[in-house]
């Protein structure tokens, strides 16, 4: 069973830090997508990163998809309290990039 | 465009009950996809339809099934509910591109089995 991992589990910080999250599979994937939900609500797609090594920005937010496309990072800049929600990845399975293997999430607090 | 419309936000039923969930995709969006929602397991999907027929299925038993109409409209229906079903139940529709699917989720609806 392919897994994806997502650490760390839980993150509070302080409005302005910068902080990475990560997500790592032993497996190898097609794409891999971050979303990020909020509190009731649904996950919102932020990202999708397809080839190996692939860096994407968005404003303050920084994707990485490993160069053997099995891990991948975001990186945020200055956080602000906006930024607080839960950060799931999903990877597309290679060969079959209609089924997505889900993390768990990091769940993010940035503090006022 | 409007997004994904979930009825409704929130159920509170007893065990042994049923429920249905209803689901309207953005419009033009054929794909339709469930999944559940609870803070232990993550996101679990549970079936996708695509032009009324399930095209995939996810590890739940018998009781969680779902239907896609003609309008793309999509219900999922749960039988004699049990306490783990409580969960949240989320939506998506999607559109199939170069990068792959992109979901696009409702904001879901909370089910509490008492």
């Amino acid at each position: 069973t392919q897994l994806l991992e997502q650490s760390p589990q839980f993150l509070s910080i302080q409005e302005g830090e910068n902080l990475t999250v990560y997500c790592n599979s032993s497996s190898v994937f097609s794409s891999l997508q971050w979303y990020r939900q909020e509190p009731g609500e649904g996950p919102v797609l932020l990202v999708t990163v397809v080839t190996g090594g692939e860096v994407k920005k968005l404003k303050r937010l920084t994707f990485q998809f490993g160069d053997a496309r099995k891990d991948s990072s975001l990186h945020i800049t200055a956080a602000q309290p906006g930024d607080t929600g839960l950060y799931l990845c999903a990877g597309a399975e290679a060969g079959n990039n209609r089924k997505l293997i889900w993390g768990l999430g990091t769940s993010l607090a940035v503090n006022p | 465009k409007a997004g994904v419309t979930q009825t409704p936000r929130y159920l509170i039923k007893t065990r042994g009950q049923q429920v249905t969930l209803s689901c309207s995709p953005i419009s033009g969006h054929r794909s339709v996809s469930w999944y559940q929602q609870t803070p232990g397991q993550g996101l679990q999907f549970l079936f996708e339809y695509f032009s009324e027929t399930q095209r995939n299925k996810g590890n739940f038993p018998g009781r969680f099934s779902g239907r896609q109409f003609s309008n793309s409209r999509s219900e999922m229906n749960v039988s004699t509910l049990e306490l783990g079903d409580s969960a949240l139940y989320l939506c998506a529709s999607s559109l199939s591109g170069t990068e792959g699917e992109k979901l696009f989720f409702g904001s879901g609806t909370q089910l509490s089995v008492l």
